[in-house]
């Protein structure tokens, strides 16, 4: 079975650019989450859909921050403009369901340096 | 806002010990627990989930739960040195989060030969 697809890998930028990042989840899989972990931490919550449907969007940054998944398979995660907190890794995520038993498995991520 | 604390690092066994990886949340709420390995520069994997009180074994590793403490852990026994990661700790939230994960900051584990 095919991981969870992300890209790109690595994204190098200046403050105040906009910068997308694209993801594919796992075939079948209802639930798709992204995440930003900053160097030294766990990874954090920005946005969780649920097919086509946003179910928790309470931690993105939504006046620079958007992120959308048009026909409940693969999604896509702006910044603009991107400030320098933004460096981090943009983690997706995806699991078969929403429910509190369903593990999620990761992509490898976007490596997001800004300058 | 939900915590996940995990026991401070680096931790650093010789091959062949056991490893004792802790974490404990603040959210009673919680019904499922997960442990991810994380190399560095890698994504999380998921190596462990627990759902009930008591142990959980898999092959070398055991995660241990008691939800009246508040406590999770996780043993990795006769540890290699390929066990060297970041041990991450995630706590599914309870009531209005559901489904939302709360990771903790992560121990790193260094096992020598």
């Amino acid at each position: 079975e095919a991981g969870v697809a992300q890209s790109p890998r690595y994204k190098i930028i200046e403050k105040r650019q906009s910068v997308a990042f694209w993801c594919n989840p796992i075939s079948g899989h209802a639930t798709l989450y992204w995440y930003q972990q900053i160097l030294g931490q766990g990874p954090k919550l920005l946005i969780q859909f649920q097919n086509n449907g946003v179910v928790d969007d309470s931690q993105l940054p939504k006046d620079r921050f958007s992120a959308e998944r048009l026909k409940g398979v693969d999604s896509t995660l702006k910044i603009q403009p991107a400030k320098l907190e933004d460096s981090a890794v943009y983690l997706c995520a995806s699991s078969a369901g929403g429910q509190n038993n369903q593990p999620q498995h990761f992509g490898d991520g976007t490596r997001l340096s800004i300058l | 806002q939900k915590e996940v604390e995990q026991n401070s690092g680096p931790l650093s066994v010789p091959e062949g010990a056991i490893a004792s990886l802790n974490c404990t949340y603040s959210d009673r709420g919680s019904q499922s627990f997960f442990w991810y390995r994380q190399y560095s520069g890698k994504s999380p994997e998921l190596i462990m989930s627990i759902y009930s009180n008591g142990d959980k074994e898999d092959g070398r590793f055991t995660a241990q739960l008691n939800k009246a403490s508040q406590y999770v852990s996780l043993l990795i026994r006769d540890s290699q040195p390929s066990d060297s990661a970041t041990y991450l700790c995630a706590v599914n939230g309870g009531g209005s989060t559901l489904g939302r994960l709360y990771f903790g900051r992560g121990t790193q584990l260094t096992v020598w030969p």
